[in-house]
């Protein structure tokens, strides 16, 4: 089974800190993802990679940037933690064929900024 | 723009039938999915379309039109666990997703 793993569930920071969240996928996808979820808003995209060194802006970059220095993993960084970024992070990876490659959550990291 | 609408919520009753309608307006078009999400879990995924017609997998099933821009997940003999959030999302060169819908099962 792909796993894909995010290193914390639960994440406590104030205003102002540089928030890292790792990801790391162990089945050799090509493309990843990092989501963030909200109620009623669904599921909104900051950045996706098809690539090592590679990274997209998605519909909400704005507050974030990412690294992937290796194909197996992908962090989000917020520069400096903001409340209005208290959310669900969820991060995916999926093939790079478009033939049914659905993604792969992780399990989410709930953040909360004080 | 990229529109993908579903209802908020549903209820219905164990052993029942629910549908689940996503209409999509998006600026391309590689796959249709549905995902389950629990209440504070990740999304699963369930079901994958891409061409016209019904997919059936035991108790789920998805059908798509692409010309009406229209999805729905069928669920049948509805059990106490299918109580989740049911996104339906639209990939183009990335996944797009609707806001989900909260579906309750009452006994």
């Amino acid at each position: 089974d792909v796993k894909v793993t995010q290193s914390s569930r639960y994440l406590v920071k104030r205003t102002g800190e540089k928030v890292f969240l790792e990801c790391v996928q162990d089945m050799d996808h090509e493309n990843m993802f990092w989501y963030r979820q909200d109620p009623g808003l669904g599921l909104r995209l900051i950045y996706f990679s098809y690539d090592v060194k590679m990274k997209e802006k998605g519909d909400i970059p704005e507050g974030y940037s990412v690294s992937r220095e290796k194909k197996e993993r992908f962090s989000l960084i917020l520069e400096s933690a903001s409340t209005n970024q208290t959310s669900m992070y969820l991060c995916a990876s999926s093939t790079g064929t478009t033939s049914g490659g659905g993604y792969t959550f992780g399990s989410g990291t709930r953040l909360t900024v004080v | 723009g990229q529109n993908i609408d579903q209802p908020t919520e549903m209820t219905a009753t164990e052993g029942a039938i629910v549908q689940i309608n996503c209409t999509y307006q998006t600026s391309g078009f590689n796959g249709l999915f549905w995902y389950q999400q629990h209440a504070g879990e990740a999304p699963t995924f369930l079901s994958y379309n891409v061409l016209d017609g019904l997919e059936e997998k035991g108790r789920f099933s998805s059908f798509l039109s692409r010309s009406k821009g229209y999805s729905y997940l069928l669920l049948k003999e509805l059990q106490m666990k299918d109580s989740a959030s049911y996104l339906c999302a639209v990939r183009d060169n990335d996944m797009r997703f609707g806001a989900g819908t909260r579906l309750t099962v009452k006994p």
